[in-house]
């Protein structure tokens, strides 16, 4: 079945302890993508990747990294999380021909105490 | 600019009839994709409806229509025969080469029916 497999679904966290968002694709999508929604704003691009070793700021890339070793992975790094980064995420990804959609993953809920 | 409008925050819709949820955008590029989500109280994010900017023909997905005017830029999604499941957040969004192919994304449509 063609998916974007995120973990974990839900996470708690405290403040500064470094953590790992993992995002992992069976299409073969050259375009992977990650967002938060927060109630009232809607979804926003955290980072993309465009290919391998290929990855770009997004509207609020502040407080994260990404990496693309890999075409399948993507993952989400929070080298030190803050409350504010309390949110609801998700990755997803399509393929760069034509005007494709983006499948999502489930989503993770994150919360930072 | 680029930009999707969703002027719709909620809806109360009666079981059985028909909705329309609006969706207009503005932008500059003559290719582009407009896509539909559902996003139910679950939160996952679910692909409803595609229309690619030189489609002639209104896209349709089982119950989902899309009333595209590309005049008006305006990408409506009709629900027919509307569901108790069809209760979600309704999201509009539009891609573009410019936009390096980046999502562009409404506010949302808070979609109810009422049994």
């Amino acid at each position: 079945e063609a998916q974007v497999t995120q973990n974990p679904r839900y996470l708690i966290t405290v403040t500064g302890k470094k953590l790992t968002v993992t995002c992992s694709q069976n299409m073969n999508h050259e375009y992977m993508s990650w967002y938060r929604q927060d109630p009232g704003l809607g979804l926003r691009q955290i980072y993309y990747s465009m290919n391998v070793e290929v990855t770009d700021k997004g509207d609020v890339p502040e407080g994260y990294k990404v990496s693309r070793k890999e075409k399948r992975n993507f993952p989400l790094i929070l080298e030190s999380p803050s409350p504010n980064q309390t949110s609801l995420y998700f990755c997803a990804s399509s393929s760069s021909q034509g005007f494709f959609g983006y499948t999502f993953g489930s989503g993770t809920r994150l919360t930072v105490v | 600019a680029q930009k999707i409008t969703q002027t719709q925050p909620g809806m109360f819709v009666q079981e059985k009839e028909a909705v329309t949820l609006d969706c207009t955008y503005d932008t500059s590029d003559q290719s582009y994709g407009l896509f539909w989500y559902k996003q139910p109280s679950s939160g996952e994010m679910i692909f409803l409806i595609y229309q690619g900017s030189y489609d002639e023909q209104n896209a349709t997905e089982g119950r989902y229509s899309l009333n595209f005017q590309k005049a008006r830029k305006s990408a409506n999604l009709v629900i027919s025969a509307s569901q108790l499941g069809d209760s979600a957040m309704y999201f509009c969004a539009m891609r573009t080469l410019d936009s390096n192919y980046q999502l562009i994304w409404g506010a949302g449509t808070k979609l109810i029916i009422k049994p």
